[in-house]
């Protein structure tokens, strides 16, 4: 089973601010999600990458294989970025996730 | 296309009734799945499918059944409901395999047992 680990468990920052969110993982993998879960807690899949980077409007997701670890950036935070971010890994089956615990980010005007 | 819609929202159980949560998506996925969170723990699997009419059990499918009779739907059933089972619980579906495809989540359904 692959572990996954996320850092911070908690943010919080002003708004403006660069924001970095991490994930490592032990066994190595084809692809990495990145998701999103709102203060109401509806969950939203921002990101799947196998490799290098890939950006959708102020957020920015990177891999790096070889290191078993990703990262997630959101440049320019707002306040509406405030939410849960979890990363997430497939099994070598590829028909199953595995979650990390989530980083509750907080972003204050 | 609603998406991913799970019934109910919101339920209370007495420990010892029996429920079905169900989940529906529209957007013709072979692989749906069963999870739920809990404060302080990612979202861990119950059971899952990878096509009509079959199903595999998960992390943690102790006290759970599931069905998968449609193409679209996915039953999570508790038998005999434990304050345990207290949770939030989220259906997911994906086109195939999750290494090549992202998952698309309902709502969630609040579970609280007394």
């Amino acid at each position: 089973k692959n572990e996954v680990e996320q850092s911070p468990q908690n943010l919080t920052a002003q708004e403006g601010e660069f924001i970095t969110i991490n994930c490592s993982y032990s066994v190595g993998i084809s692809a990495l999600h990145w998701l999103q879960q709102h203060p109401g807690g509806g969950i939203v899949s921002l990101f799947m990458l196998s490799s290098g980077k890939k950006k959708h409007g102020r957020l920015i997701a990177t891999i790096n294989i070889q290191e078993k670890h990703s990262s997630l950036h959101i440049t320019a935070s707002h306040p509406r970025d405030s939410a849960v971010y979890i990363c997430a890994v497939p099994e070598t089956s590829g028909s199953r996730l595995t979650f990390g615990e989530g980083t509750q980010l907080t972003v204050n005007p | 296309n609603a998406g991913v819609t799970q019934t109910p929202k919101f339920r209370v159980l007495k420990t010892g009734q029996s429920m079905t949560l169900l989940c529906a998506q529209d957007m013709n996925h072979e692989y749906m799945y069963w999870y739920r969170q809990d404060p302080g723990m990612g979202l861990r699997l119950i059971h899952y499918s990878v096509g009509e009419g079959t199903t595999a059990k998960g992390e943690v499918p102790d006290g759970y059944n599931v069905s998968r009779l449609k193409k679209q739907n996915f039953l999570l059933g508790l038998e005999s409901a434990a304050p345990s089972q207290t949770s939030v619980y989220f259906c997911a579906s994906s086109y195939l395999q999750t290494d090549s495809y992202e998952q698309y989540f309902g709502p969630g359904t609040r579970l609280t047992v007394t």
